[in-house]
């Protein structure tokens, strides 16, 4: 499709256990960010990348959390050691460059038990 | 520091109602970017709008239309004759204009809620 997608849709993991979460950007949108959403709150940055660098990580909660692109496309964001507090929905999105409007996915909603 | 307020938590209203969502933002920045976005019940949040600090210029589409002013920091959004289907968290957001690409900052989300 042309828009912004996100696997999985849904992951259920068990305290500690690491969980990776996938995003394919738009076509041609050279930037990409992570944002997280707990339920019933606002959108928390994590991180975003200019092609494949991050010029701001300083959204990251923990060095648990992490994230890297390649190819100027997908991005994996990788939880180690996941904690009860993780629980939410990953949101990427992605825009074109410079300053482009930002087009979401549809997340990842993530449940620690 | 940047920072977007959207003081009404939850807004109800009954449907063909007009209801106005308040958005207060807060940057040191002269070049900045202003946003709404929807996020319906099904979770994923739907672009709106994008509008430059050097564009003060209102707009309206369709039943939508957005007041900037930057004399009172605020850049308002109104829907006319409301609808079920309006139902929504609605979330303002404020990018820095350098080049670039550059983080969003979400304010809480109003939850607007259209009675039929």
């Amino acid at each position: 499709g042309a828009g912004v997608s996100q696997s999985p849709s849904n992951k259920v993991t068990e305290k500690g256990k690491d969980v990776e979460l996938r995003c394919d950007p738009i076509s041609g949108h050279t930037a990409l960010y992570w944002y997280r959403q707990r339920l019933g709150q606002g959108l928390e940055f994590l991180i975003y990348f200019q092609g494949n660098s991050a010029p701001d990580k300083s959204g990251l909660p923990s060095d648990r959390f992490s994230a890297e692109r390649t190819g100027e496309s997908v991005s994996t964001l990788t939880i180690q050691r996941t904690q009860q507090e993780d629980s939410a929905v990953y949101l990427c999105a992605s825009s074109s460059y410079p300053v482009g409007s930002r087009f979401f996915g549809p997340g990842t909603r993530l449940t620690v038990l | 520091a940047q920072k977007v307020t959207q003081a009404q938590t939850e807004i109800s209203v009954v449907e063909k109602e007009d209801v106005t969502l308040d958005c207060v933002y807060e940057t040191r920045d002269t070049t900045y970017y202003l946003f709404w976005y929807k996020q319906p019940p099904s979770g994923e949040l739907v672009f709106l709008i994008r509008r430059n600090s050097f564009d003060e210029q209102n707009e309206i589409s369709g039943r939508y239309s957005w007041n900037f002013q930057k004399s009172t920091s605020s850049f308002n959004f109104t829907i006319t004759a409301s609808q079920v289907v309006d139902s929504a968290v609605y979330f303002c957001a404020l990018s820095r204009g350098l080049p670039g690409a550059q983080k969003l900052v979400f304010g809480q989300g109003t939850r607007l809620t259209i009675n039929p």
